[in-house]
């Protein structure tokens, strides 16, 4: 079985300021991981993933995050936060199909001016 | 290129009446899933479907709800009779074969049934 754990429901960090969105994911086979960003009316866009090879994994707008197995994070970050960047972040684990996604249960991220 | 479509993107009915939920995948893409997000609940997988053949439904909630993807380029989620627990936001996703996890979500339609 597999799942998602994010901590932090509510997340605020000042512009400029460094992101850190956490998750912890549990899994019984090597997981693929993602993170979706969700903004407001909006469906889920991919913002990275991890499915093997180099654990360190950038994706869009600034974003990368770590695959560390020994610890099952895969924790989101950005070095300095934009207005922009406020939004809903999801972390999700899947099978090695790529079909069957647990999503966590998102974290709202806010960016103060 | 156009991305998932969904439609309609806001729906209100009362309590007892069918609803139909529709979804556009990208052209080319082979899988197609549907979501429902919920306060309470978070993201939900429904059903996928791969070729238009759905090949997991598990995640359906009662036999009120039933899915069907006539072709590639169009697929149908039906809730009858509704209630007002149904009431969420249900997402259409697609993706390509190959490409494990990139799947791409369209708008979502937003469901209240009173």
């Amino acid at each position: 079985a597999q799942s998602v754990t994010q901590l932090g429901s509510h997340v605020s960090v000042s512009e400029g300021a460094l992101v850190l969105l956490r998750c912890n994911y549990s899994s019984s086979v090597p997981p693929y991981l993602f993170w979706y960003v969700q903004y407001p009316n909006q469906g889920l866009q991919l913002l990275l993933k991890y499915t093997t090879g180099a654990t360190l994994v950038k994706g869009i707008n600034g974003f990368e995050a770590e695959f560390k197995k020994s610890e099952t994070s895969f924790h989101l970050t950005k070095p300095s936060a934009h207005m922009s960047d406020a939004a809903e972040y999801f972390c999700a684990v899947s099978d090695r199909s790529g079909n069957q996604f647990y999503f966590g249960t998102g974290t709202s991220l806010t960016v103060i001016p | 290129d156009a991305g998932v479509i969904q439609s309609p993107r806001h729906e209100v009915t009362e309590m007892g009446q069918e609803v139909t939920l529709r979804c556009k995948p990208i052209s080319g893409h082979d899988y197609l899933f549907w979501y429902r997000q919920t306060m309470m609940r978070g993201l939900e997988l429904l059903i996928y479907f791969n070729n238009n053949v759905p090949i997991d439904d598990s995640g359906m909630p009662e036999d009120r709800f039933s899915a069907k993807m006539p072709n590639a380029s169009f697929s149908t989620l039906k809730i009858q009779p509704s209630e007002p627990r149904d009431s969420a936001v249900y997402f259409c996703a697609s993706r390509i074969a190959g490409r494990h996890g990139e799947q791409f979500f369209g708008p979502g339609t937003r469901l209240t049934v009173l």
